[in-house]
């Protein structure tokens, strides 16, 4: 059965500090994955998406960046934070396609910058 | 293009009433729709979809919702609610084919009065 990781699940770092958030998955291949973040009211806002490695499709402006260095491994990160970017970051890989289409979470980061 | 139009951020209910969480969508071309749920600091988890079989959809925890196309509703309900299903629902749709991007709703908060 296919898993989805992340890590830490929790951060607390200051303005300007660097940020990294690592998801993995494990049991598939060639997933398409997501960074996705909540902020307080604001529901899901997609970050950025990946179909293969090397491959980042950036769906938001902003002083976030994203990797995908191995097939099911996906980093998100940041040079210098800033108190907007605080939230809670969810990573998500779904199948390819001719599957349904449903995407499947990890289990959540939650950021707090100060 | 497509959306999803979650009516009510905040629902109660008394336990053992019923659950009623609405969701409408547009989509230009045939959808596949789901509803996810999303305990405290937790990711989401798939509660059922939509993908063009049979329009009453039977979902984990006893919920379900009813396609109706020419409502473009896709709500979600559950005969009895439980303290346990205190969260907050998701509702998502994607193109059929299912292989372009998820966009969520707004999400919507239930509370469950005992």
């Amino acid at each position: 059965s296919q898993t989805i990781h992340q890590w830490p699940a929790t951060l607390v770092q200051p303005v300007g500090s660097p940020l990294s958030l690592e998801c993995t998955v494990e049991g598939t291949s060639n997933p398409n994955l997501y960074w996705y973040r909540q902020a307080a009211g604001r529901g899901l806002q997609l970050l950025f998406y990946s179909v293969g490695i090397g491959q980042i499709s950036s769906e938001v402006p902003q002083n976030l960046s994203a990797s995908r260095p191995q097939d099911r491994q996906f980093i998100l990160s940041s040079k210098k934070l800033l108190l907007s970017d605080s939230g809670f970051y969810l990573c998500a890989w779904r199948r390819l396609a001719g599957e349904t289409g449903e995407l499947f979470f990890g289990e959540g980061s939650r950021l707090t910058v100060l | 293009a497509q959306s999803v139009t979650q009516l009510g951020s905040h629902v109660s209910v008394s336990e053992g009433a019923l659950v009623l969480l609405r969701c409408n969508y547009s989509s230009s071309v045939p959808p596949y729709l789901f509803w996810y749920v999303q305990y405290p600091n937790q990711g989401l988890q798939l509660l059922l979809k939509y993908t063009s079989a049979a329009t009453l959809v039977k979902g984990i925890n006893g919920f379900e919702a009813e396609f109706k196309k020419s409502e473009t509703s896709f709500h979600l309900t559950k005969p009895s609610a439980h303290m346990r299903d205190a969260a907050e629902y998701f509702c998502a749709v994607t193109p059929f084919g299912g292989y372009q991007k998820v966009t969520f709703g707004t999400g919507t908060k239930l509370q469950v009065i005992p």
